[in-house]
């Protein structure tokens, strides 16, 4: 089936020590997202994708880090730098043509810091 | 002030109630408005979808956009239980691939039996 698998889906980290989430796409999308989501505070971009090898920090990157070298994959790196990094993190992708601007989704992975 | 701003609720309705949630944002540029919903521990899947003004409907679900204002809403209709989720707006002012979406807070919704 297509679609966005991210794993963990649970994970717990101990404080001062990096983590690094999955983000594996089958959908062929050019473009790959990863936000974060706080309660009452809606969807936070940290870093966005248009193509392999090229990313570009979004609203929140302070912590994190990104790699691009395959088009169907983006992990995510939560860094002990991250100040408060327990959250819930959504990957996202969207196709070459804009149509109706959909982002998909995938099922998101939850951090918890011990 | 945020870009966007939703009422993040709970909000809590009887099973057939008519469910209206809104959305107002300050950048005049954005044309292009979504509405996602995403059910407890998922990831959010697109609802509905309106360029510039005007209303859409599609079946229990009607979006509307009114840009004078900077006013969007969404209408669920005879709400049913499975409706129970967190609706989140979300607009861009640019198509294509740069185009950044800007999330509302979202509102969480319950549609009681």
């Amino acid at each position: 089936d297509g679609g966005i698998t991210q794993s963990p889906k649970y994970l717990f980290r101990k404080e001062g020590q990096n983590v690094t989430l999955s983000c594996e796409q089958n959908l062929n999308h050019d473009a790959m997202y990863w936000y974060r989501q706080d309660p009452g505070q809606g969807l936070r971009l940290i870093y966005y994708s248009q193509i392999v090898n090229d990313f570009q920090k979004g609203d929140i990157a302070e912590g994190y880090s990104v790699s691009r070298e395959k088009k169907e994959s983006f992990p995510l790196t939560v860094t002990s730098a991250q100040k408060n990094p327990t959250a819930f993190y959504l990957c996202a992708t969207k196709g070459r043509v804009w149509g109706t601007g959909e982002l998909f989704f995938g099922e998101g992975s939850r951090l918890t810091v011990l | 002030q945020k870009e966007v701003e939703q009422d993040p609720g709970p909000l809590s309705v009887p099973e057939g109630a008519i469910v209206s949630l809104n959305c107002t944002y300050s950048n005049s540029a954005f044309q292009y408005f979504m509405w996602y919903r995403q059910y407890s521990r998922k990831g959010p899947e697109l609802l509905m979808y309106t360029y510039s003004s005007g209303n859409k409907e599609d079946g229990r679900f009607t979006a509307q956009v009114d840009k004078s204002s900077k006013y969007i809403s969404l209408f669920i209709r005879d709400s049913q239980p499975s409706d129970s989720a967190t609706y989140l707006c979300a607009m861009s002012a640019m198509s294509g691939n740069t185009g950044k979406l800007i999330f509302g807070q979202g509102t969480t919704l319950q549609v009681k039996p």
